[in-house]
Formats: C-alpha cells, structure tokens, sequence
C-alpha cells in the first residue's frame, strides 16, 4: 500500500519567515510526486517532480525531490498572510494506460502565516 | 472557464436517503476521479474514470457508485446514505494518463445525519 506522511502537520509562522514542508513516501513504482495549495476550496496545482535533485521553482516557492531517500521539501521564502493554507503532498506510480494517473495524498501541512 | 464545476455544493441528508454528486468539466479531458476529504486522513480516492463508459474502483469505493455516460460528466451516486459518509467530497480531471497534473472542483460538502 502506498504511504505518503508529509510534517509538520501544522505551522504557524510570521510574514517574512521562511518555511519548510517535508513530504516522505513509499510506492511500488514510482512515476512522479505532485505539490498542490488547498486555500478554503478545491487544490490548485504547484509542481510535478519527478527527477531527483533538480529545483522546481515558481516565485517565492521552490521544490525538490530526492528519490534515493524518498523525500520532498517544498520551500516557501519571505512568506505572505497569502501562503495560508493546506499543502498537499501526493505521489502516482508508473501504471498502465488503463489504470490513470492515480494520486494517493498525505494529509496535509496547515500553515499559517500571521502579519 | 468553469474548469471543473461540482454540484451542489452543500447537501444534508438523512441516514438511509440517496443522492447523486454531478462533476462537469469543459476541458475535454478523459480521465475523472472522485475524492473524499476527511479531517487527519488527506484526500481518498474513491472511484476514477479513464474515458467515457468506463469507471475503476479507487481506495474507499465501498457505498458508492459511479457513472461516466458523456465525457463531460462524470457521476458520483450513494444510494444509501450513511453517517460515515459525511465529507467534502472533491472531483478532478486530467488530461491523460501521463501523469498530468490533475484540475479540482470547489468541493461539495455533505452531511448526513
């Protein structure tokens, strides 16, 4: 069975601080680990990783993934009231065409960002 | 650009009732999921949807089901409502299966009682 166990569970941090979120995993097979932002409604999508060592990077969020040790960190720099939400970690194995791009999910990091 | 648009929002039933979960998206994609969310336990996949006419148990299938008639649309039924099954439930949609970043619906929030 899949496992996905993403720390700390929850963060409360100031504007300005800088923020680290852990994701560990275990899969049979794995393809890929997605990051998304879950703010008060649906998930929106923030990276796909799917090769260690190379930094995905949009803004003040950056990603990496290190399939040796099976882990992500997904960074949050110089933090904004904004960057308040849930951070969804989840991973996808190497399927058939038949079986889709199935997602198991961890249970999240709340973080919360104060003024 | 709707994107993925879930129906209704909010429903409260009692134990024993049925009632069914519309997902539409309008960007063509083949693959659909359904998706519960529940405090402590992330989002669990429970049934998906690879092309029309086809659907796939997920993680937690048992007391629902699914239909997958038009491309567009993909159905989320429970036809015996339980305490159990209070959640946000939450549809998506890929492109394929090509490990394409899935797009989420807002949610439905259900309660039953």
């Amino acid at each position: 069975e899949d496992k996905v166990v993403q720390s700390p569970l929850s963060l409360v941090v100031h504007e300005g601080d800088t923020v680290t979120l852990n994701c560990s995993y275990e899969v049979t097979n794995f393809r890929s680990l997605l990051w998304y932002k879950q703010e008060k409604k649906a998930p929106t999508f923030l990276f796909m990783l799917t090769s260690s060592g190379i930094e995905k990077k949009s803004g003040r969020l950056s990603s990496i993934l290190d399939k040796k040790e099976l882990f992500s960190i997904l960074n949050i720099t110089a933090t904004q009231t904004g960057d308040s939400a849930i951070y969804l970690c989840a991973v996808t194995r190497m399927r058939s065409e038949t079986s889709g791009s199935r997602l198991t999910f961890g249970e999240g990091t709340q973080l919360t960002v104060n003024p | 650009n709707a994107g993925v648009t879930q129906t209704p929002k909010f429903r409260v039933l009692k134990t024993g009732q049925s009632m069914t979960l519309l997902c539409a998206q309008d960007m063509n994609h083949e693959y659909m999921y359904w998706y519960r969310q529940d405090p402590g336990m992330g989002l669990r996949l429970i049934h998906y949807s690879v092309g029309e006419g086809t659907t796939a148990k997920g993680e937690v299938p048992d007391g629902y089901n699914v239909s997958r008639l038009k491309k567009q649309n993909f159905l989320l039924g429970l036809e015996s409502a339980a305490p159990s099954q209070t959640s946000v439930y939450f549809c998506a949609s890929s492109y394929g299966p090509s490990y394409q970043p899935q797009h989420f619906g807002d949610g439905t929030r259900l309660s039953i009682l």
